[in-house]
């Protein structure tokens, strides 16, 4: 398996503009979670899915951002407008529910630059 | 609120140490915990998953251990190698199928 796919892996942009950040969970997951990590705050959640349904959404910032998930094997994050303070690593996770271990897998992430 | 506690933020020890980097959680009522380990600029990858009912687990010189009632989880590291140098991060999970709460990590250095 290829694991969690992102893309894309790098991102600059300019204040203003939209981004859209995509993810490929791992086959058979049914579970999926963005992340965002900076130095001040560390791992913060942002939303995550079960079975494509966003079952918590209080960790995303404001209504500039924006997340989706259409089908099981694809989420999107977008934020509009994008906003300097928005620069971070974005990770999107995946695991399985409905077993014993609950185990996440991350994704490589989006580092975004909004100048 | 849970809140996932990681101290010290850094620490550098010299090739070879034992080593315990600890982890606190302030709501006992856990499903799993899980030790991560982050690389600079990479992503996040699992090192261990203990069941609220498990007191430890161990993969080669890794070895986590849960004490659920005082709110505490340590990650040991036998014989540390260069190559153990990266950010360790643990998480809680409050029930099944719910959401990962990180601790901020710890930047771990270890000398040659």
């Amino acid at each position: 398996d290829a694991g969690v796919i992102q893309s894309p892996r790098h991102e600059v942009t300019e204040m203003g503009q939209e981004v859209t950040l995509r993810c490929k969970p791992i086959s058979g997951h049914n579970s999926l979670f963005w992340y965002r990590q900076t130095m001040m705050r560390g791992l913060e959640l942002l939303i995550y899915f079960n079975n494509n349904v966003p079952i918590d959404d209080s960790g995303m910032p404001e209504d500039r951002f924006s997340a989706k998930m259409p089908n099981a094997s694809f989420s999107t994050l977008k934020i509009q407008p994008s906003e300097p303070r928005d620069s971070a690593v974005y990770f999107c996770a995946s695991r399985t529910t409905g077993t014993s271990e609950n185990e996440q897998f991350f994704g490589p992430g989006t580092r975004l630059t909004v100048l | 609120k849970q809140e996932v506690t990681q101290i010290p933020a850094a620490l550098s020890v010299p090739e070879g140490e034992n080593l315990v980097l600890n982890c606190s959680f302030t709501d006992s009522a856990i499903y799993n915990l899980q030790w991560f380990r982050q690389d600079p600029g990479k992503g996040l990858t699992s090192l261990l998953l203990i069941q609220s009912s498990q007191r430890e687990q161990t993969s080669g010189r890794l070895n986590a251990s849960l004490d659920k009632s005082s709110g505490r989880s340590t990650l040991y590291i036998a014989a540390s190698q260069p190559g153990d140098s990266a950010t360790y991060l643990c998480a809680v999970t409050g029930a099944a199928n719910s959401k990962l709460t990180f601790g901020k990590g710890i930047t771990l250095s270890v000398r040659p």
